[in-house]
């Protein structure tokens, strides 16, 4: 089987910097993904790790460490925009299995 | 601009009805997939299909049927809705090599009410 482990709310105010964290236990792992989405909007593709490291993408940033079954999405300077649901997701030879979700509020 | 759209963003249907639920993409997509998404649940894998006429059960294929007669198209078939089948049905597609990217394109998702 595959699970996703993700917080399933964090909050933070405008300017900080926060970590969804995501632990997983799958089989036929081939990455890890994460994506946004807005309240009643689709979920929409961030960010792809591969590999071990560090993934920049403007104010967001991914990390993977396959030895440890974990990865990370880090967002900088906070605005209030950044307010949604968060999913990481494992990615598999040709289906994704999504986490449950994160929702970040972003305070002002 | 590429696009995924789903032909129903709400619908309410009636316990025993059949229901179809279409999704078109314009990317040329080979993989296209349904999920279903509920509170406290994320997103849960229904049926994905990698080529025309070609389905694989995700995790939760009961009580669910899927069609892909053409390669744009992708439908979801409730055979005869229960009221636990109530849910955001989202749809998606990607390019076969997708475990190099990670990348789904999704619908805007289709609300069903089931009474």
């Amino acid at each position: 089987g595959q699970s996703l482990e993700q917080p399933s709310e964090v909050t933070a105010g405008e300017g900080a910097i926060v970590q969804i964290n995501c632990t997983y236990q799958t089989s036929g792992f081939y990455g890890l993904s994460w994506y946004q989405q807005h309240d009643g909007g689709a979920p929409t593709f961030l960010s792809y790790n591969a590999l071990d490291g560090l993934e920049e993408t403007g104010r967001f940033s991914s990390f993977l460490s396959r030895s440890d079954s974990y990865g990370y999405l880090l967002l900088q300077e906070l605005q209030m925009k950044d307010s949604a649901s968060y999913f990481c997701a494992s990615t598999g030879y040709s289906t994704l299995t999504f986490g449950k979700g994160t929702m970040l509020l972003v305070s002002p | 601009d590429v696009k995924v759209t789903q032909s129903s963003r709400y619908l309410v249907k009636r316990t025993g009805e059949k229901v179809f639920l279409e999704c078109v993409q314009d990317m040329d997509h080979e993989n296209m997939f349904w999920y279903r998404q509920d509170p406290g649940l994320g997103l849960r894998l229904i049926y994905f299909s990698y080529d025309v006429k070609m389905k694989e059960k995700g995790d939760i294929p009961e009580g669910y049927s899927v069609s892909r007669e053409k390669k744009e198209r992708f439908s979801l078939i409730l055979e005869s809705a229960s009221t636990n089948q109530t849910s955001m049905y989202l749809c998606a597609s990607s390019h076969t090599d997708s475990s190099n990217t990670g990348e789904l394109f999704f619908g805007e998702g289709s609300r069903l009410t089931v009474l």
